[in-house]
């Protein structure tokens, strides 16, 4: 298996565009997690999935940031306004059934918003 | 992946030592624990993990010791060789409204030769 997979792997964007990120999870598992990593919070979780709906979203940071998974191998979260704030490596992971379970990371999206 | 923190705690080791990386938790509750290994530029790599039902596990060179008693986690490598130098994370299966993994802040160990 590759692997999660997640594009793009660097963005550069500008304040006020709106940034796509998207990931594919290891075929079979179940749950989606989107994290985001920073110098100041380390490791958060924003939002995951369990067959394809959304669980937990309390870690999303406001109405900008919105994510959707259509099926079970694509899911997306989207910042739209961006902001400078927003600057952060994005990972992606998944697990076959649950957070008692390993997850697996990919190797993230490193955002940078001007 | 990016350092996370300004100020993470370094573990400096000579290669061929044993190294032991200490992590507490918050919740009594959690169940479930984790080790993740994370090189610059890349994703946390999952290293072995422990249920609350244990206090020992082991892996290859890893061996991951868990003190519910004074909620306290720890990461044992055996033979340390370069290619661990990392930052460390543990985390917690914190069980709640909905269950979710609370990553530590980190521990970076740097090995010399």
């Amino acid at each position: 298996d590759a692997g999660v997979i997640q594009s793009p792997r660097h963005e550069v964007t500008e304040m006020g565009q709106e940034v796509t990120l998207r990931c594919k999870p290891i075929s079979g598992h179940d749950y989606l997690f989107w994290y985001r990593q920073t110098m100041m919070r380390g490791l958060e979780l924003l939002i995951y999935f369990n067959n394809n709906v959304p669980i937990d979203d309390s870690g999303m940071p406001e109405d900008r940031f919105s994510a959707k998974m259509p099926n079970a191998s694509f899911s997306t979260l989207k910042i739209q306004p961006s902001e400078p704030r927003d600057s952060a490596v994005y990972f992606c992971a998944s697990s076959l059934r649950g957070t008692q379970e390993t997850q697996y990371f990919g190797p993230g999206t490193r955002l940078l918003v001007l | 992946g990016e350092s996370v923190g300004l100020h993470l705690p370094t573990l400096s080791v000579q290669e061929g030592d044993n190294s032991i990386i200490n992590c507490a938790y918050s919740n009594s509750a959690s169940d479930y624990f984790i080790w993740y290994k994370q090189e610059s530029g890349k994703g946390p790599q999952f290293i072995i993990d422990i249920r609350s039902n244990m206090d020992k596990r082991q892996g290859q060179r890893v061996t991951v010791l868990l003190n519910k008693t004074v909620k306290h986690l720890s990461l044992q490598i055996a033979a340390t060789q370069p290619g661990d130098s990392a930052v460390y994370f543990c985390a917690e299966n914190r069980r709640g409204g909905y269950n979710k993994l609370i990553f530590g802040a980190g521990t970076r160990l740097a090995v010399h030769p």
